[in-house]
Formats: C-alpha cells, structure tokens, sequence
C-alpha cells in the first residue's frame, strides 16, 4: 500500500507559469487536504475536500484551485504562479468519517521554487 | 496572527532532561493533535484529544487538553536523541476537517 503520493518531488517555475500538483490516495479516504508549509509559519490550509465532488476553502486559498473527481486524486493548480506561493506543498487525507479527532496522513511533500 | 501559538520557537536540550511544549488560543476547538515532522517528510499524528481536562500519555510524552479546550501542552521526560524533530499542534473548529496549525516547536536533543 503507497499511501498517498504526490508529484513532482520537486518543481522550480518562472512566475506567470500555470503549475499542478498532483495528489493520490489508495486509503479509499473521504476527506483530502492541501496545506503549504513556510519557515515559521507552521503548515497553513489552502483548500480541502471532505468528500469526492465537494471542496471547501482553507486560510490561504488565493491563487489556487483544486477539483476532486473522484475519491482518489486531489490536484492543486497554481494558475499563475507567483514567487510567493514558493512553499512546501502538503497532500493529506483522512477518513473524514468521526466527529472530532480524525487522524490526517500526509504525503512525502513537493517543494516548488517560483523565480 | 495564527489561530494557535506554539512556544517555544525552539528548544535545545541535553539527553534526560524534561520539556514542555505548549499550544495556546483564543478559539475553542472540538479537538487537538500533536503531530511529529521529520526533515524532508510529511507530519504524523502522535496523538489527538477530544475532552477539555484530557490527559493522554504515550510511553515518555503526556499530552493535556486544557480544560476550556482552547490550550493543550506536550511534556516529554527524560527526552532522547530520538525525539529531535518539528512538533506540531493542530485544531479543528466547527467543521471537523478543517484544520489550523500551530507554527511548530523545533526540538533538538544532544547526546
């Protein structure tokens, strides 16, 4: 079992690139998140979706979309990218299922330079 | 500002010593989580509390969910070289899957 993967590792783009990243969960789970993470700023939600067809907004939702098709694949987009949005980008999921206290798994990470 | 301050930023110590995390807000959260970061790898959950007053112990860490669940700390005894690495708090409001996190306390043991 993977997990949850994401693609690519690592990424540097020109600003006013379109980017997306892509997210795979094989854990069946109804509830997927983006996050990013800065030095010092700890890890900040961009979007979520607590089940396939649905996605809600996050703290730092600007400048990004994101689709959930199927209970599967979670892809973040960077219409245009902005150097800003250089981050550590984090994919999670999570049953989504109990009220209170459900645990989030969290994929390996992509980090995105934008110059 | 972020919804939940961790202090310290920081924390150097040596091998056996005792440390205290804590985790604080304004905001009344339907539940905490402590999460451990590794460099280079996604947070893993180390424990989430539900209950205020909760007290959780997992082998050398205890966790407490403050009483008006809007606080929580970590305490780690006779801390180990093991244990380096990025602590995180995390709290979920009104909607269970809506995370906010703490911006983390980077804890170094030496030998």
């Amino acid at each position: 079992i993977a997990g949850i993967t994401q693609a690519p590792t690592s990424q540097i783009l020109a600003a006013g690139r379109r980017m997306t990243l892509r997210c795979t969960q094989d854990m069946r789970h109804n509830a997927m998140y983006w996050y990013r993470q800065d030095l010092g700023l700890g890890l900040r939600l961009i979007h979520y979706s607590n089940t396939a067809g649905t996605t809600g907004k996050g703290e730092v939702p600007d400048g990004y979309s994101v689709s959930r098709a199927n209970t599967d694949d979670f892809p973040l987009t960077l219409a245009s990218a902005v150097p800003s949005q250089t981050s550590v980008y984090f994919c999670a999921s999570s049953d989504g299922t109990a009220s209170g206290g459900v645990e989030q798994f969290f994929g390996p990470g992509t980090r995105l330079t934008v110059l | 500002t972020q919804l939940l301050e961790q202090s310290p930023q920081f924390l150097s110590i040596q091998e056996g010593e005792n440390l205290t995390v804590y985790c604080n807000s304004s905001s009344v959260f339907s539940s905490l989580q402590w999460y451990r970061q590794e460099p280079g790898e996604g947070p893993v959950l180390l424990v989430t509390v539900v209950t205020g007053g909760e007290v959780k112990k997992l082998k050398r860490l205890t966790f407490q969910f403050g009483d008006a669940r809007k606080d929580s700390s970590l305490h780690i005894t006779a801390a180990q070289p093991g244990d380096t690495g990025l602590y995180l708090c995390a709290g979920a409001l009104d909607d269970f899957n809506k995370f906010y996190f703490g911006s983390g306390t980077k804890l170094n043991v030496k030998p």
